[in-house]
């Protein structure tokens, strides 16, 4: 099983443009996680969905963020426009079924917005 | 709201030198609670689920203990390749579908 997928794993990119990072699950997990890693917040859920349906976006700090699963292999998370305040390492992590608290973590993407 | 905290933040270990890292909560109703090793550069690795109060897991080295309002992990004769960040979380949210994750706790082994 080649595990979480996560692409790019290195993002530099300036204030205001646009970034998308994207994430392949593990085949057969039902649900997808999106979280971001700071020293001074930790980590921190994003947005989580089931069966490609978003369940709950509380943690989506702004509207500048916005995430998709158009299918059960493929999500991204999109930041537009960025800001430098978004620089941050951003985890995707996916679960099998009926398996609570056992989530499968990506290497990660990280972002350094300039 | 459901809120974790790990102590200490960091800890050094000699080789051989066995300790404990603390994992406190506060959870209307605890469903589940959960111990992730984190190795720099990469992603969180699920480690233990504990559910109930008395409850213990191990492996090799470690072992994960539960009460009423804290988790321990124990690290017995430590090796450096035990050196990692440790996360604690806890089961959330409306459907217990979210993990709250605590700060960690930086552990470095030395040879």
């Amino acid at each position: 099983d080649a595990g979480v997928i996560q692409s790019p794993r290195h993002e530099v990119t300036e204030m205001g443009q646009e970034v998308t990072l994207r994430c392949k699950p593990i085949s057969g997990h039902d649900y997808l996680f999106w979280y971001r890693q700071t020293m001074m917040r930790g980590l921190e859920l994003l947005i989580y969905f089931n069966n490609n349906v978003p369940i709950d976006d509380s943690g989506m700090p702004e509207d500048r963020f916005s995430a998709k699963m158009p299918n059960a292999s493929f999500s991204t998370l999109k930041i537009q426009p960025s800001e430098p305040r978004d620089s941050a390492v951003y985890f995707c992590a996916s679960r099998p079924p009926g398996r609570v608290g056992t989530q499968y973590f990506g290497p990660g993407t990280r972002l350094l917005v300039l | 709201e459901d809120q974790v905290t790990q102590s200490p933040e960091a800890l050094r270990l000699q080789e051989g030198e066995s300790s404990s890292l603390n994992c406190s909560y506060t959870v209307s109703g605890l469903r589940g609670l959960f111990w992730y090793r984190q190795d720099p550069g990469k992603g969180p690795e699920f480690l233990f689920t504990l559910y109930s109060a008395g409850e213990e897991k191990e492996k090799e080295r470690l072992k994960a203990t539960l009460t009423k309002k804290e988790s321990f992990l124990h690290i017995t004769a430590p090796k450096p390749e035990d050196s990692a960040t440790y996360l604690c979380a806890v089961q959330a949210g409306e459907y217990g579908n979210k993990l709250v994750f605590g700060a960690g706790t930086i552990l470095r082994v030395k040879s």
